[in-house]
C-alpha cells in the first residue's frame, strides 16, 4: 500500500495568515492527491482535487500544488470558519489511503 | 439535492454483526459507485472498499476483506455494509460516499461501538 506521510500534526494559526500542510507519498502517486477538511461532528468535504484543481464552492484562498511523491495544501488570509482537520488522500492505486490529518486551530 | 442518508448508531457485542445501511437519493442510484470509508481516533481514515450499483461487483481493501461486505438494493437506492466478528477495533464512524473517486457527497456516517 502507499504510505502517505502528512506534515505538520497540528498547526495553530492567526486570522489572516496563511498556512501550508505537506503530503509525502511513498512512491509516485501522478498527481492522483486530493484534499479534505472535516470539522468536529461532520463529513468530510473535498477541496481539491488532482493536486491543484479546486472543487466547485471551495474557496480561492484554498490551493494545491505537487508532483510525484510531494503535495501541499495552502490556505491563504485564514478565516475563523478554516478551523477543521486537513486530510491529504491518494486515489493513484488500490487501495485509496489518507494522511493522518493535519489539526488547524485559529489563534 | 443529492443526499446519502445513513442509518443510526449500533451498539454491539464482540463477535457479533452489525449491518449499516447508506441510502440515496436526488441522483439516479445506479449511475455511482458507493464507497466506504472507515474512521477512528487511532487509526484515521481507512478506505474500506467500493460497490458497483449497478452490478453489484465489489472491490475490497485487503485488509477488511472477511470483515466487511458490501451489497446494494437497487429497489430502495440503498448500499449495506455487513461487518462480521466484530472486535473493540472495529469501533468507528463508517463513512459512505458516492463515487468510487472524488467523494463530494457523503453519508453522516454510522458510528459503531462494539463493546461487551
Amino acid at each position: 500500500d502507499i504510505q502517505m506521510t502528512q506534515s505538520p500534526a497540528s498547526l495553530s494559526a492567526s486570522l489572516g495568515e496563511t498556512v501550508s500542510i505537506e503530503c509525502l507519498a511513498s512512491e509516485d502517486i501522478y498527481n492522483n492527491l486530493a484534499w479534505y477538511q472535516q470539522k468536529p461532528g461532520k463529513s468530510p468535504q473535498l477541496l481539491i482535487y488532482y493536486a491543484s484543481s479546486l472543487q466547485d464552492g471551495v474557496p480561492s484562498r484554498f490551493s494545491g500544488s505537487g508532483s510525484g511523491t510531494q503535495y501541499s495544501l495552502k490556505i491563504n488570509s485564514l478565516e475563523s470558519e478554516d478551523a477543521a482537520t486537513y486530510f491529504c488522500l491518494q486515489d493513484s492505486e488500490y487501495p485509496y489511503t489518507f494522511g493522518a490529518g493535519t489539526k488547524l486551530e485559529l489563534k | 439535492q443529492v443526499q446519502l442518508q445513513q442509518s443510526g448508531a449500533e451498539l454491539a457485542k464482540p463477535g457479533s454483526s452489525v449491518k449499516i445501511s447508506c441510502k440515496a437519493s436526488g441522483y439516479t442510484f445506479t449511475s455511482y459507485y458507493i464507497s466506504w470509508i472507515k474512521q477512528t481516533t487511532g487509526q484515521g481514515l481507512e478506505y474500506i472498499g467500493y460497490i458497483n450499483t449497478g452490478s453489484g461487483g465489489t472491490n475490497y481493501n485487503e485488509k477488511f476483506k472477511g470483515k466487511a461486505t458490501l451489497t446494494v438494493d437497487k429497489s430502495s437506492s440503498t448500499a449495506f455494509m455487513q461487518l462480521s466478528s466484530l472486535t473493540p477495533d472495529d469501533s468507528a464512524v463508517y463513512y459512505c460516499a458516492r463515487g468510487n473517486i472524488l467523494w463530494v457527497w457523503w453519508g453522516q456516517g454510522t458510528l459503531v461501538t462494539v463493546s461487551s
